[in-house]
């Protein structure tokens, strides 16, 4: 079955380093790769997305490649800030099958001043 | 507007008790969602509809009764509620499986049986 993988968190960073969280699937085919971002108190917000091999999905800073080779959709920010601190959720979709979504277990970012 | 709105933001109930959760979306999705959220941010479908008709129903006790009188609406009913019940529940909807939109999620009904 389809599977998402994602670093455990907490990931603790100083304002204006250099983020990665990693993220790798198990899935047949050519899954839809997203991050979602949940803030304190809130649901989760789509962050950015790619629906094939090779694309760039990027938001706010945010990028992420999909990367087919690796089986890995890596989420990257050159410089965080203290507002970015969040729960952050790797996840797979496919079309013209199944509709249950795929989710990793989340990584929580925590970016001190 | 809100895309995808659930009712109430936050519950607390006795053990035992019977409790609905609404959610209604304007986003023209075709397919709605529940998901269970525990301490520990970890997500776990529970329901998916597909235009009215249910499609997922993953491992979850039959206290928990979902429904939907139409595509925009998926209400989530719980009887007999216990201590393990209490968690953050979401609602989302999306376009088919969301392969190509992704997914919209509602703010989130916490709830606590005490």
């Amino acid at each position: 079955g389809n599977s998402v993988t994602q670093m455990e968190g907490p990931v603790t960073l100083s304002e204006e380093a250099f983020l990665t969280i990693n993220c790798t699937y198990t899935a047949t085919g050519y899954p839809s790769l997203f991050w979602y971002v949940q803030y304190p108190g809130e649901g989760l917000q789509l962050l950015l997305k790619a629906t094939k091999a090779d694309d760039k999905g990027s938001n706010k800073g945010f990028e992420a490649t999909y990367r087919k080779e690796t089986t890995s959709f890596h989420l990257e920010k050159g410089s965080v800030q203290v507002s970015d601190s969040a729960v952050y959720f790797c996840a797979l979709s496919k079309s013209g099958g199944s509709y249950i979504p795929t989710f990793g277990r989340g990584t929580s970012l925590i970016v001190h001043p | 507007d809100t895309a995808v709105s659930q009712t109430p933001k936050y519950l607390v109930t006795q053990m035992g008790n019977d409790k609905s959760i609404k959610c209604e979306q304007n986003l023209g999705h075709d397919t709605m969602y529940w998901y269970k959220q525990d301490s520990k941010k970890f997500l776990k479908i529970m329901f998916s509809y597909n235009n009215k008709e249910l499609i997922i129903n993953e491992t979850v006790p039959n206290r928990f009764s979902p429904k939907s009188p139409d595509k925009a609406h998926l209400n989530l009913h719980i009887n007999s509620l216990e201590l393990g019940d209490s968690a953050v529940y979401f609602c989302a909807s999306s376009q088919g499986t969301g392969a190509e939109e992704g997914y919209t999620f509602g703010s989130g009904t916490r709830l606590t049986v005490v």
